[in-house]
């Protein structure tokens, strides 16, 4: 069963320029977390928040989370061509679960 | 180095063989997790085992088994009874307690002819 759900399914931009990537999803979390895939390998773990922030910074990485509107919001600045994979979203399964569903990803191209 | 590996990375079988897929982790997680990729598509879970000796389905089990015979390790085995089995194989593990991110394995493409 999915519950985050990854907007837009593809994106491609210019070396430098900002990507957002956002995530909706259906019941209520305690966090959610952002991953990274490269084509062909398995996932990354970028960032997780909690239910109990608005946002967080890691790096050239900011995320936001929205609980009245169930939304998320991963911001890369300055993007790179090795920026270029796809970004999933997960949330719990449950209250306290540590099973996670994820999204269908946002495949992200930066052009050089 | 600690992590989480699967092997091998390519694997090719004939209709109707099982196939069983290995999964290592050194980090001392007691949580493991077996999910399956499909092409521009997300992760869906198979199997996870919270504890050795124990695991419980995911949302598409069927056609698959697994085991949990020690804490390091949780292989896959992908049964003749699986309608679908080409895919993308991916392994995981988390501790339980603490956080809950999950390391991922580089996974297994999977390709049955």
């Amino acid at each position: 069963s999915q519950q985050g759900e990854e907007d837009p399914q593809a994106l491609s931009i210019q070396e430098g320029e900002n990507a957002t990537m956002n995530c909706s999803y259906k019941t209520s979390i305690n966090n959610l977390q952002w991953y990274r895939q490269n084509s062909g390998r398995g996932l990354v773990h970028l960032i997780l928040i909690r239910s109990n922030e608005r946002e967080k910074h890691s790096g050239r990485l900011r995320v936001t989370l929205d609980t009245s509107k169930k939304s998320s919001s991963l911001l890369i600045t300055a993007s790179r061509a090795a920026d270029t994979a796809s970004y999933f979203c997960a949330t719990p399964v449950g209250a306290g679960s540590y099973q996670l569903t994820f999204g269908k990803g946002t495949k992200l191209s930066v052009i050089p | 180095d600690g992590g989480i590996t699967q092997s091998p990375k390519y694997l090719f079988r004939k209709e109707g063989q099982n196939v069983t897929l290995s999964c290592e982790q050194n980090l001392n997680h007691d949580a493991m997790y077996w999910y399956r990729q499909d092409p521009g598509q997300g992760l869906r879970l198979i199997y996870y085992s919270q504890i050795v000796n124990d695991f419980q389905k995911g949302d598409i089990a069927e056609g698959y088994s697994v085991s949990r015979e020690k804490k390091e390790s949780f292989p896959l085995t992908v049964t003749s009874a699986q309608k679908n089995p080409t895919a993308f194989y991916l392994c995981a593990s988390s501790p339980v307690g603490g956080s809950y991110e999950q390391y991922f394995g580089p996974g297994t493409r999977l390709t049955v002819t």
